[in-house]
């Protein structure tokens, strides 16, 4: 079990916009700074969005973060089918003083 | 150009032991954390461990702890993964990654295959 919770899959329909939520506590999102990849097995992980919400060198701005409180989001705007991925977010945890990711969310370009 | 390049991956039995290196090029290696997560086949991506720059402060999942020691040697712009007492949940691919700012890391290698069966 993760200590962030991300909703297993989401699906979109290219063009079409999708948000993959992030949920955590106060030990981690709310007081450290979240980032979030993309990853395709057997490939390398991609930052994507690092700082809660700064884009990573070449991301296009179709990928935003954003967070509130204990939970972070990840927006994708325009769906492409590359877009196709595993999403992960991730952070600091100050008790457990260890990195945490989410469980991953598959993302499905119908 | 930043390039990470894992190796040392392979099939190990069960309680076997097992070291991951990393290559590091095309940056002031000695100036960066440097982190280690895995992808078991049919899973998520999990954080393992990492190292500050300095070789001294290090942190580790509690999956790994006392089982997996990090280790760098700045000289030869490597970090290390030493894995002991290998079980078969550590199967995986393990990836390094260059830290940008705390838990985000802006680099990755392609990763190594570690399958742990007998």
């Amino acid at each position: 079990q993760s200590v962030l919770t991300q909703p297993p899959s989401v699906s979109a329909a290219p063009g079409q916009t999708v948000t993959i939520s992030c949920s955590g506590s106060s030990s981690n999102i709310a007081n450290n700074y979240v980032s979030w990849y993309q990853h395709l097995p057997g490939t390398a992980p991609k930052l994507l969005i690092y700082d809660d919400n700064k884009r990573f060198s070449g991301i296009p701005d179709r990928f935003s973060g954003s967070k509130s409180g204990t939970s972070a989001t990840l927006g994708i705007t325009g769906i492409q089918t590359g877009d196709e991925a595993d999403y992960y977010c991730g952070t600091w945890d100050t008790s457990l003083t260890v990195v945490v990711f989410g469980g991953g969310t598959k993302l499905t370009v119908l | 150009e930043v390039q990470l390049v894992e190796s040392g991956g392979g099939l190990v039995q069960p309680g076997g032991s097992l070291t991951l290196s990393c290559a590091a090029s095309g940056f002031a290696f000695s100036n960066y954390w440097m982190h280690w997560v895995r992808r078991a086949p049919g899973k998520g991506l999990v954080w393992v461990s990492r190292i500050k720059g300095d070789g001294i402060n290090i942190n580790y999942a509690d999956s790994v702890r006392g089982r997996f020691t990090i280790s760098r040697d700045n000289a030869k712009n490597t970090v290390y993964l030493q894995m002991t007492s290998l079980r078969a949940e550590d199967t995986a691919v393990y990836y390094c990654g260059r830290d940008l700012h705390i838990a985000a890391a802006d680099y990755w290698g392609q990763g190594t295959l570690v399958t742990v069966s007998s």
